[in-house]
């Protein structure tokens, strides 16, 4: 099976600027997850798709949001770009259902300039 | 609030000897536990895991081990080799409609030296 993929690999934007990045899941996952790494915070949790609705949220701002289509493929959303948005954003899918385990695509290094 | 600690910011250890990356966690909810390797600018690539139900998990050279009462996760990797300088990421999830939702530690640095 072809593992999770995401798209861009990297993007530079600049401040008050949007972006969207996509994920596609390994075949058959109804779950992905989207995560921001930074040197700071580590990795943290933005949210949580299944079955086109989200079902988890982090703790970040209105301005970080998320879809998912029929297919199970998900985009995330960042609006009027700042600064400290310049991370790795990570996906992962996961078949989503019970205690299991996600696994993680390469991220988009984005940075805001 | 910090719910999974990795108070190691690095380890280093000589090619063949064991390697123990340790894992706190403070939230009793958690059911279920990951351990993930990541090289720079690349995603988490999966390890191991162990259910709350259990107190030990093997897969090859890795080993987890789950101390409840003392909130506790261990990795050990024996033998270790080189290919196995990494960040080492434990993480957790509680609940059966959370499973989407992983909360990371903050990472330890494995070295091991030929």
């Amino acid at each position: 099976k072809a593992g999770v993929t995401q798209t861009p690999r990297y993007l530079i934007k600049t401040r008050g600027q949007q972006v969207t990045l996509s994920c596609s899941p390994i075949s058959g996952h109804r779950s992905v997850s989207w995560y921001q790494q930074t040197p700071g915070q580590g990795l943290q949790f933005l949210f949580e798709y299944f079955s086109e609705t989200q079902r988890n949220k982090g703790n970040f701002p209105g301005r970080f949001s998320g879809r998912q289509f029929s297919n199970s493929r998900s985009e995330m959303n960042v609006s009027t770009l700042e600064l400290g948005d310049s991370a790795l954003y990570l996906c992962a899918s996961s078949v989503g259902q019970g205690l299991e385990t996600q696994y993680f695509g390469p991220g988009t290094r984005l940075l805001v300039l | 609030d910090q719910q999974v600690k990795q108070n190691s910011p690095s380890l280093s250890v000589q090619e063949g000897r064991i390697s123990i990356l340790n894992c706190d966690y403070t939230n009793s909810m958690f059911d279920y536990f990951l351990w993930y390797k990541k090289y720079p600018a690349e995603g988490p690539t999966f390890l191991i895991s162990i259910s709350s139900i259990k107190d030990k998990n093997e897969d090859g050279r890795f080993t987890v081990f789950l101390n409840k009462s003392a909130k506790h996760l261990s990795l050990h990797i024996v033998p270790s080799q080189p290919g196995d300088s990494a960040v080492y990421f434990c993480a957790a999830s509680h609940g059966s409609g959370n499973t989407g939702k992983l909360i990371f530690g903050q990472g330890t640095t494995l070295q091991v030296k030929p």
